[in-house]
This record gives C-alpha cells, sequence and structure tokens, in this order.
C-alpha cells in the first residue's frame, strides 16, 4: 500500500531557529496536506498544496509541493514553543472516480523547541 | 476551531462490548471521514461517508461500521472491541475533494 516517510523522526531546536522536514511517497500524489498535532488532540490543518512546484506560505510556514509530486517539504521559521508537537504530512494516494478521497498520513516528525 | 465535534471524549469499554462514536460535522460539508490514530503513529483511514453512503473503505474488518444522516453528522460503529481497538478515533469533514478538517477526537480504552 502507500506509505509516506517523513524525516527527521524528531528535532529539538532553540527557540528562534528555523526548521525543515520532508516527507516522500513511493508514487505521484496530487494533493499534498501538511497537519500539526498537539497531544491527545485533532491534527489541525497548516497548509495545502495542489499543483507541483507550488509554494505556500501560511505565516511563518512554508510548503512546497515538489516537481516530481512524490515529495513535499515544511519549513517554520524563526520557532517557538507553541511549535512543539506532531507534524503529519498526509494526502490523497488516489481518486475514487466522482466521489471523495482519503487521506494516508505520514509517519509524523516530532518536533520539540527549547528556550 | 474547525467546527468538527466529537462525542464523547473519553470511553472505556471491555473486550467483546460494543461502541458507538458521533461526529458533528462543519457547516457545509457533505463528506465525513473516519480515522483510526494508535499511540505513537499516524491516522489510518477507516472509511468515508459522502451523502449518506460509504464511499470508500481501509483496512478495517466488517465490525467497524458507520453512518451518515441528512445533516451529514455520522457514527462510528464498532462491535466485538478488542483490546487493539484502543485508539483514538478522528473523524473529519470535507466538501468532496477539498481539504479535510478533524475534530478533536474520541479516546477509547479497551480493558
Amino acid at each position: 500500500g502507500q506509505q509516506l516517510n517523513q524525516s527527521p523522526q524528531s528535532m529539538f531546536i532553540q527557540e528562534g531557529e528555523d526548521v525543515s522536514m520532508n516527507c516522500t511517497s513511493s508514487s505521484i500524489f496530487n494533493t499534498w496536506l501538511w497537519y500539526k498535532q498537539d497531544p491527545g488532540e485533532g491534527p489541525v490543518l497548516l497548509i495545502a498544496l495542489y499543483k507541483a512546484g507550488e509554494l505556500t506560505s501560511n505565516g511563518r510556514l512554508t510548503a512546497q509541493f515538489g516537481i516530481t509530486r512524490k515529495d513535499s517539504f515544511l519549513n517554520i521559521s524563526a520557532s517557538i514553543p507553541s511549535d512543539v508537537g506532531i507534524y503529519f504530512c498526509a494526502g490523497p494516494p488516489y481518486i475514487l472516480t466522482g466521489t471523495a478521497s482519503k487521506l494516508t498520513f505520514g509517519t509524523g516528525t516530532r518536533l520539540q523547541v527549547t528556550l | 476551531e474547525t467546527g468538527v465535534t466529537q462525542s464523547p471524549t473519553h470511553l472505556i469499554k471491555t473486550r467483546g462490548q460494543q461502541v458507538t462514536l458521533r461526529c458533528s460535522s462543519q457547516s457545509g460539508h457533505n463528506t465525513v471521514s473516519w480515522y483510526q490514530q494508535a499511540l505513537g503513529q499516524g491516522p489510518q483511514f477507516i472509511f468515508q461517508y459522502y451523502r449518506e453512503e460509504e464511499n470508500g473503505r481501509g483496512n478495517f474488518p466488517p465490525r467497524f461500521s458507520g453512518l451518515q444522516f441528512p445533516n451529514y453528522s455520522s457514527e462510528l460503529n464498532v462491535n466485538a472491541l478488542e483490546l487493539d481497538d484502543s485508539a483514538l478515533y478522528l473523524c473529519a469533514s470535507s466538501i468532496g475533494l477539498q481539504s479535510q478538517y478533524f475534530g478533536p477526537g474520541t479516546r477509547l480504552t479497551v480493558l
């Protein structure tokens, strides 16, 4: 089945540092979504990407849809303590004809920010 | 706040029992998807409902079933609970192919 691998698995950074993480797939995706999840809560959508090569920002977050359509990148600039959490990439591995699609989630990147 | 609500927040059941989890979708969203998230893992797709019909199913046995109502809210039912069913159950609503917005989840513990 579809697999989305995220790296790094976890990272400790200092407040104010920039963060980069990526997600790779074994097959082509038409959409890439980035979510953040805090402990015991549901994932919160951060950024959605719909076209190969697309670069989209949301405040201090920037994400890119890879040209090959098999990868995506998320960058966080000037990290702050509330950036702590698990970041997931996700996408629909296929689209059911005439209907909506399911999401496959990556393995997650756990981010911890120290003061 | 996504506008997606789930109930209950937490639930404890014993093996063999049955459970019903509920989800209210965001206003205007006609599609509800259910996911199971085990500790330390990413969410796994269970199934999706679009306009009251099941529309795609993941790798889960038939004892996982669901419903969607005319107001687009949804239920997830799990029969004959097993210890491995302990997880955070998430529902997400969307408008067709658009991005999915998640609720806070229901934490199910099976003893």
